[in-house]
């Protein structure tokens, strides 16, 4: 049973390209985020969920569009891809959108785009 | 500006020695931190949570120090083993759930 799981795995993808990855927790929990983990491994926040609302929105190009169809789900989208897109992107939940319990992740994403 | 520093990029250990990694921010004001464990190609798997209120916190093997004067955490692996190596990550928690992590540390526990 995957607590949190992301589809596709790897994505290989031509610039201008719109691509979608998929994110699915069975948990239970509220809160969902995706993170971006570029190749020197910094782990950065990019959005996060709470029972469908947008809570956080870093400084994210506006390419990127999140949506949660329902808080067991949040999905991301990418416009126009660019080669400063390829990552390793990752999906997580928490029970709570506090900070104050474990986040649990998904495998990744490894995006990467030619 | 704000920034969390992890120490070494590469940490190299001998079995059965106690690893202890180190975690620096500044300006932030964490109520959280928190420990992750990073495989290659697999997302981080938690570790341990301690709150700005606590000095200390173990589970098995594992220890974590929270020192909010210092501005810094500390996390020891003691009686390592080479099944711990991995890359062991900080996060700081703050306001509405946003974690900040370090850039990790890779560790690695020879035989």
């Amino acid at each position: 049973d995957t607590a949190v799981s992301q589809t596709p795995k790897y994505l290989v993808t031509q610039m201008g390209n719109d691509k979608s990855i998929k994110c699915e927790q069975n948990l239970g929990h509220d809160t969902m985020y995706w993170y971006k983990q570029d190749s020197k491994k910094f782990l950065k926040i990019m959005f996060s969920y709470n029972n469908k609302e947008l809570i956080i929105n870093e400084t994210v190009p506006n390419r990127f569009s999140p949506k949660s169809p329902d808080k067991a789900h949040l999905n991301l989208h990418i416009n126009s891809l660019e080669l400063g897109d390829s990552a390793v992107y990752f999906c997580a939940s928490s029970p709570s959108g506090q900070g104050n319990t474990e986040a649990f992740f998904g495998q990744g994403t490894r995006l990467t785009v030619v | 500006s704000q920034k969390i520093e992890q120490n070494s990029e590469a940490l190299n250990i001998q079995e059965g020695k106690t690893a202890t990694l180190t975690c620096n921010y500044t300006n932030y004001s964490p109520a959280y931190l928190q420990w992750y464990r990073q495989d290659p190609g697999r997302g981080p798997v938690f570790l341990l949570l301690i709150r700005e209120n606590e000095k200390e916190k173990r589970k098995e093997r594992l220890k974590v120090t929270f020192d909010t004067t210092l501005k810094q955490s500390l996390f020891h692996i003691t009686a390592s083993q080479p099944a711990d190596s991995a890359t062991y990550l900080c996060a700081l928690g703050l306001g509405g759930g946003k974690l900040i992590f370090g850039q990790g540390t890779e560790l690695s526990v020879k035989p």
